[in-house]
């Protein structure tokens, strides 16, 4: 069976500071990746995703950024966190293509508090 | 307009009632629908997915879809506490890789 993991599970973050949330998939290969945020009280907003390794797809011009190094590993980061960038940060994987029929199932999700 | 719309609640019903969530999408080439549960500082969890027009049941829950009315809904019958949770409604965007999310309904069933 397919497994999602990401980390760290919880994180407080001084404003300025970078940011590296890792997330890993396991079961399947070539998977699509997702990475969303959920502000609090909000929706879930689509900030990357990814359909291989190395191609990365952003919906929000921001200060974050996706990798994808690894074929079941996908990475956000930052450089210089802003208070805006607090939130819950929620990594997510389907099956390949466009089918859709494929369900997007997600990770445990990463608290993310800027100070 | 928003392209997935739901009302943000909270929808409070007394336990063993039908617990009635809507959600209404923009795009008409969306061809798969999704009902997510979360519970609070948890991740979404699959509740049903539905992909033609009308009435999909499993267990307590059942998805309808009315694609003329770009209209999706969930019922959930005997509503239990437990129940009490933000119900996402989510489209899939023919063709592309996109899952869109409504900003969700917070049901509370009272005991």
């Amino acid at each position: 069976s397919q497994t999602i993991h990401q980390w760290p599970a919880t994180l407080v973050q001084p404003v300025g500071s970078p940011l590296s949330l890792e997330c890993t998939v396991e079961g399947t290969s070539n998977p699509n990746l997702y990475w969303y945020r959920q502000a609090a009280g909000r929706g879930l907003q689509l900030l990357f995703y990814s359909v291989g390794i190395g191609q990365i797809s952003s919906e929000v011009p921001q200060n974050l950024s996706a990798s994808r190094p690894q074929d079941r590993q996908f990475i956000l980061s930052s450089k210089k966190l802003l208070l805006s960038d607090s939130g819950f940060y929620l990594c997510a994987w389907r099956k390949a293509g466009t089918d859709s029929g494929n369900t997007i199932y997600f990770g445990e999700g990463s608290w993310l508090t800027v100070v | 307009q928003k392209e997935v719309e739901q009302n943000s609640g909270p929808l409070s019903v007394p336990e063993g009632a039908i617990a009635s969530l809507n959600c209404t999408y923009s795009d008409r080439g969306s061809q798969s629908f999704f009902w997510y549960r979360q519970y609070s500082g948890k991740s979404p969890e699959l509740i049903m997915s539905i992909y033609s027009n009308g009435d999909k049941e499993d267990g307590r829950f059942t998805a309808q879809l009315n694609k003329a009315s770009q209209y999706v809904s969930l019922l959930i019958r005997d509503s239990q506490p437990s129940d009490s949770a933000t119900y996402l409604c989510a489209v899939f965007r023919a063709g592309t890789y996109k899952y869109i999310f409504g900003t969700g309904t917070r049901l509370k069933v009272l005991a």
